[in-house]
């Protein structure tokens, strides 16, 4: 199975702080990688696709970036509806894996 | 807009059985691969099954894979998990989500809760 490590997996942030979060995948999964954001209580919603592809309706604050093994998500200036959780996911072989997530709280 | 609404969770014994449903609106079922996806208290995400549009090609992984089946109907736009053999570790939020582009998922429903307790 194709593991997916995420760091860090908790970070205390300010309001137009930039955050970046990053994915490792255990091997090459060319650009096979999503990016989910999780508020508490709710379901995730896709961010991010193919690694770079902002989803529709999507803010331009948030960006992807990486190929192959090593992944980022930035977050350019965070604003108070972004804290929430943040999973990487892996698309490119059976069976799907999620990172561990990364917590993104207020400082 | 794109509407999926799980139903049938609850609580069941150790060893006792549960079917989870997916009801999809707002796009055509028939054409989309569906996931299953869970959430255990207070932990991450774990992929658990992939099926098909056509329901031909189906996948699960380790922790369900014997004890878990994936299904559909496309007649009447639902998704199926008939989980059998249930343990306490398969407590969890179970999604059920549209495929969007090589295993990665799209569109979430609310989520059902199924505990496993005695």
């Amino acid at each position: 199975d194709i593991q997916m490590t995420q760091s860090p997996s908790y970070v205390s942030a300010s309001v137009g702080d930039r955050v970046t979060i990053t994915c490792r995948a255990s091997e090459g999964i060319s650009s096979s990688l999503a990016w989910y954001q999780q508020r508490p209580g709710k379901a995730p919603k896709l961010l991010i696709s193919g690694a770079s592809s902002l989803q529709t309706g999507v803010p331009s604050r948030f960006g992807g970036s990486g190929y192959e093994t090593d992944f980022t998500l930035t977050i350019s200036s965070l604003q108070p509806e972004d804290f929430a959780t943040y999973y990487c996911q892996q698309g490119n072989r059976f069976p799907l894996t999620f990172g561990g997530g990364t917590k993104v709280e207020i400082k | 807009q794109v509407q999926l609404m799980e139903s049938g969770g609850g609580l069941v014994k150790p060893g006792g059985s549960l079917r989870l449903s997916c009801a999809a609106s707002g796009f055509i079922f028939s054409d989309y691969d569906m996931s299953w996806i869970r959430q255990a208290p207070e932990k991450g995400l774990e992929w658990i099954s992939f099926i098909t549009n056509s329901g031909n090609t189906i996948f699960y992984g380790d922790s369900v894979r014997g004890r878990f089946t994936i299904s559909r109907d496309n007649s009447k736009n639902s998704l199926y998990l008939q989980m059998d053999g249930l343990r306490a570790e398969d407590t969890a939020t179970y999604y059920c989500a549209r495929g969007f582009d090589s295993g990665v998922v799209d569109y979430w429903g609310q989520g059902a809760l199924v505990t496993v307790s005695s």
